[in-house]
């Protein structure tokens, strides 16, 4: 089991320019999430899906959109970048039940110019 | 909503007991309390979770008063590689899900 992994570990934008991050959990997990981390902020949830074909805003949705087409995967697209979203990116993974375990990626540094 | 708050940072020697508390003053009915610890360039990794009184496993005990407005994890026997960021996660399931993350506590083992 590779458990939770992000592509790309590490990119650089522009300003204007977009991306996608790409999680991908091989667990059969219902729930996943994608985070942001910025310093002294801790962990702020941007988005979450608790199914396939879901999605739901966390508590700093703007500027990020979200899909879920397949169980396994959990796309984050920035459409247009801004250097507020300079941060390190994570996705978690959980089975969905009531206890809330979160299985974490390894993270997406990005640096936006 | 819940907030938690826990201190910043913590210092501790080797083979010491360290025990981290985490406030959550208005924790929901169906919120279940969860610590997590980070290395750095690394995700959170799950240590404990539990809903009230006491809980423990091969790594941590994590303690619950009745009124469920704080928690304890303590760290038995700290090791130089306990050295990381212990955050505390409050929340529930379901589709309106609040997950409270703490701003982390950075603990720092010394030899």
């Amino acid at each position: 089991n590779a458990g939770v992994t992000q592509t790309p570990k590490f990119r650089v934008l522009k300003t204007g320019q977009s991306m996608t991050l790409l999680c991908a959990q091989d667990m059969n997990h219902e729930y996943m999430y994608w985070y942001r981390q910025d310093p002294g902020m801790g962990l702020r949830l941007i988005h979450y899906s608790v199914g396939e074909g879901t999605t739901a805003k966390g508590e700093v949705p703007d500027g990020y959109n979200v899909s879920r087409l397949k169980k396994q995967n959990f796309l984050l697209g920035l459409e247009s970048a801004a250097p507020s979203q300079t941060s390190v990116y994570f996705c978690a993974s959980s089975k969905g039940q009531n206890q809330e375990t979160q299985y974490f990626g390894p993270g997406t540094r990005l640096l936006v110019l | 909503l819940a907030k938690t708050t826990q201190p910043i940072s913590m210092d501790s020697y080797e083979g010491q007991e360290v025990n981290i508390t985490c406030s959550h003053n208005n924790i929901a009915t169906n919120d279940y309390i969860t610590w997590y610890q980070q290395f750095p360039s690394q995700g959170p990794r799950f240590i404990i979770q539990g809903y009230k009184t006491k809980v423990t496993n091969e790594v941590a005990s994590l303690f619950i008063p009745a009124d469920r407005k704080s928690s304890t994890l303590s760290l038995p026997r700290v090791s130089l590689s306990d050295t990381a960021v212990y955050y505390c996660l409050v929340g529930n399931a379901g589709n309106n899900r609040k997950l409270i993350w703490g701003l982390g506590t950075s603990l720092a083992v010394n030899p």
